[in-house]
């Protein structure tokens, strides 16, 4: 079975644009996460989505924004991008949002900021 | 505040040694922890998890110890292999306003040498 695939891997924009990330979860799974985790440290919370709701959001400004398909698959948006935003943007699914549920992560798109 | 963090940023051993990583927490009303592996490259995987009301799981190779007095994780790896150098995370699971998010620490990245 396939697990979390994200997409870009890569990306390189400059300062002012705007991004894209796409995620697609394990098949079954309804609820999706967005991390950013910046060099050298763990991963943080921005974003989670279950049944096509935004249900949590982190410490994150108004420029990141989200989004939930029918098919469950997620996009993250970034607007006006600021040089500390580079970072790998990891996406993690899980069957719910209720109880204790593994998040299952994906290989995250590293994005650039120039 | 909310935070997990990790007693050792780099932990060296040899080949066919066992190591112990350790992990603090803040939050004594967390119930569930994560232990994640991540290559790099590579987005964090899932190792092994524990409930609060357990003292201690095992897996494949690995166990995880949970001192609720202390609110202290560890993650002991028996004969450790090349294979198992990476960034290793704990993770607490807060669970809070009808949505779940991880809490990472900064990681302790783990040498195994030949």
């Amino acid at each position: 079975d396939a697990g979390v695939t994200q997409s870009p891997t890569h990306l390189i924009k400059t300062r002012g644009q705007q991004v894209t990330l796409r995620c697609s979860p394990i098949s079954g799974h309804k609820s999706v996460s967005w991390y950013q985790q910046v060099l050298g440290q763990g991963p943080q919370f921005i974003f989670q989505y279950y049944e096509k709701e935004e249900r949590g959001r982190g410490n994150f400004p108004d420029r990141f924004s989200a989004r939930q398909f029918p098919n469950y698959s997620s996009e993250l948006n970034v607007n006006a991008l600021l040089l500390g935003d580079s970072a790998l943007y990891l996406c993690a699914s899980s069957p719910s949002v209720i109880g204790e549920n593994i998040q299952y992560f994906g290989a995250g798109t590293r994005l650039s900021v120039l | 505040g909310e935070s997990v963090g990790l007693h050792l940023p780099t932990l060296s051993v040899q080949e066919g040694d066992n190591s112990i990583i350790n992990c603090a927490y803040s939050n004594s009303a967390s119930d569930y922890f994560i232990w994640y592996k991540q290559e790099s490259g590579k987005g964090p995987q899932f190792i092994i998890d524990i409930r609060s009301n357990m003292d201690k799981r095992q897996g494949q190779r690995v166990t995880v110890l949970l001192n609720k007095t202390v609110k202290h994780l560890s993650l002991q790896i028996a004969a450790t292999q090349p294979g198992d150098s990476a960034v290793y995370f704990c993770a607490e699971n807060m669970f809070s306003g009808g949505y779940n998010k991880l809490i990472f620490g900064a990681g302790t990245r783990l040498a195994v040498h030949p």
